[in-house]
C-alpha cells in the first residue's frame, strides 16, 4: 500500500520569497512521485515527476523537487514566488512510471497563498 | 492537440436521479482513469479502463456507480440514484499506456 502526507494544508509566502511545499510518502516498492497543480475550477496540471533518473527534478514554471529516499520525502520548491503561483498543489505516488495501472495515490493537497 | 475533455462541467441533480459524466481522452490515448475529489480532500482513484475493458475498479463504490469505455465514443461514469454525499468534483485522466496521466477540467456534481 502507498500513501502520501502533505504537511500543511495552507502555506502562505510573500511574493518573491522561497516556496517550500512538503511531501512525504510511504511505499513498499521503489516509488514514482509526482507534483500536480490545480488552479481554481480547473483540472490538474503536471508540474514534474520523479522516475529514478535523477534525484533533483526540474519542472515547469520554475519549480523543482528533490527525492530523498532516506527521508522518504519529495518536497517542492521555487526560489521566488509569483502571484500566479497561487493554487492548490498535490503530491502523488505510484508504483508505475506514468502512474498507470491502479492509478495515482494523492495527498490531501496544500493551498499556496501568495501575499503581495 | 486537444486535451482531455469532460462534460458537462457542472451538473446539478436531485436526490434519486441519475448522473452521467463523460470523458473524451486525448488523441492517441486508450487508457482512462476516473478520480473523485471531495471538498478539502485530495483526489481518490475510482476506476481504470481501457477500451471496452475495466482493468481496475478497486476504488469504485460497490453500489450505484458504474463506468464504461466503449470502442467508440467517450468514457462514461454513471451514478444511479444520487445522494447528497455524491456531491464532488469528478476528474478524468487519460494516458498512452502506463505513461503520464493528463487530467481533464473535471465535472462538478451538486446533488440537491
Amino acid at each position: 500500500a502507498q500513501s502520501v502526507t502533505q504537511l500543511g494544508s495552507h502555506v502562505s509566502v510573500s511574493e518573491g520569497a522561497l516556496v517550500l511545499l512538503r511531501c512525504n510518502y510511504s511505499s513498499s516498492v521503489p516509488p514514482y512521485l509526482f507534483w500536480y497543480v490545480q488552479y481554481p475550477n480547473q483540472g490538474l496540471q503536471l508540474l514534474l515527476k520523479y522516475t529514478s533518473a535523477a534525484t533533483l527534478v526540474k519542472g515547469i514554471n520554475g519549480f523543482e523537487a528533490e527525492f530523498k529516499k532516506s527521508e522518504t520525502s519529495f518536497h517542492l520548491t521555487k526560489p521566488s514566488a509569483h502571484m500566479s503561483d497561487a493554487a492548490e498543489y498535490f503530491c502523488a505516488v505510484s508504483e508505475w512510471a506514468g502512474g498507470g495501472a491502479d492509478g495515482l495515490t494523492f495527498g490531501k493537497g496544500t493551498h499556496l497563498i501568495i501575499q503581495p | 492537440n486537444a486535451g482531455v475533455m469532460q462534460n458537462p462541467r457542472h451538473l446539478v441533480r436531485r436526490r434519486g436521479q441519475e448522473a452521467r459524466l463523460r470523458c473524451s481522452p486525448m488523441k492517441g490515448h486508450s487508457h482512462v482513469y476516473w478520480y473523485r475529489q471531495l471538498p478539502e480532500e485530495g483526489l481518490k482513484f475510482m476506476v481504470y479502463l481501457q477500451k471496452e475493458n475495466i482493468i481496475d475498479e478497486s476504488g469504485m463504490p460497490k453500489e450505484r456507480f458504474s463506468a464504461e469505455f466503449p470502442k467508440e465514443g467517450p468514457s462514461i461514469l454513471r451514478i444511479q440514484q444520487v445522494v447528497r454525499g455524491d456531491s464532488a468534483a469528478y476528474f478524468c485522466a487519460s494516458s498512452r499506456g502506463t505513461d503520464t496521466q493528463y487530467f481533464g477540467p473535471g465535472t462538478r456534481l451538486t446533488v440537491l
